[in-house]
């Protein structure tokens, strides 16, 4: 497909468990951002990649939340140990490195630590 | 470091009515403004951008016009409908130390018939 998707689109995890979260951007896209969206609420930054560039963690709440990118394509989200505050929507996006800058966002994944 | 501030509703409006929603920011370098709308259980899709200071970006109806002298970039609809109930998010992006992408907090719009 020629957007971005995320996979799954749900998932129902206990709490302590760890989870992993994969995003598929538009290919030849360079720069790839995961953010978190709690109910009602608006975006909360977690990571960016750009190329081959060390990525910019500085939204990453704790040490149990990690990303990586492989090939400068597929990226993949994991949260460690997982706590009830984690539920919310994950969401993926991808934009290049053009004037406009814009992005584009995957449909995302609801998170649910009971 | 660079910030966004938009009026955070929810905003009420009757069908037809004129529509405004507030957005300022503040940035170190010269950016890219940008209006996200989430449409109920979508997710966020690209509304209009502007790129430089008078840029007027519009799609849908909506309009927004990049104001440097106010660090504004307020979205206009002359005519909402039902169907522009969502959330709706402004944004930039500051290229000055990397591709710092920056989103306000949302403001949510519901329009009744």
């Amino acid at each position: 497909g020629a957007g971005v998707s995320q996979s799954p689109s749900n998932k129902v995890t206990e709490k302590g468990k760890d989870v992993e979260l994969r995003c598929d951007p538009i290919s030849g896209h360079t720069a790839l951002y995961w953010y978190r969206q709690s109910l009602g609420q608006g975006l909360e930054f977690l990571i960016y990649f750009q190329g081959n560039s060390a990525p910019d963690k500085s939204g990453l709440p704790s040490d149990r939340f990690s990303a990586e990118r492989t090939g400068g394509s597929v990226s993949t989200l994991t949260i460690q140990r997982t706590q009830q505050e984690d539920s919310a929507v994950y969401l993926c996006a991808s934009g290049g490195t053009g004037g406009y800058n814009e992005q584009f966002f995957g449909p995302g994944t609801r998170l649910t630590v009971l | 470091g660079d910030s966004v501030t938009q009026m955070e509703g929810p905003v009420t409006l009757s069908e037809e009515a004129f529509l405004t929603i507030n957005c300022t920011y503040t940035a170190t370098g010269y950016p890219s403004l940008f209006w996200y709308v989430q449409y109920p259980g979508e997710g966020l899709q690209l509304l209009l951008k502007a790129t430089k200071a008078d840029d007027k970006g519009s799609n849908k109806g909506f309009e927004a016009t990049y104001r440097k002298e106010t660090t504004s970039f307020h979205l206009e609809k002359g005519s909402v409908q039902v169907s522009d109930s969502a959330v709706y998010f402004c944004a930039l992006s500051d290229l000055t130390y990397g591709q710092n992408f920056v989103f306000g907090p949302g403001t949510r719009l519901s329009v009744l018939p």
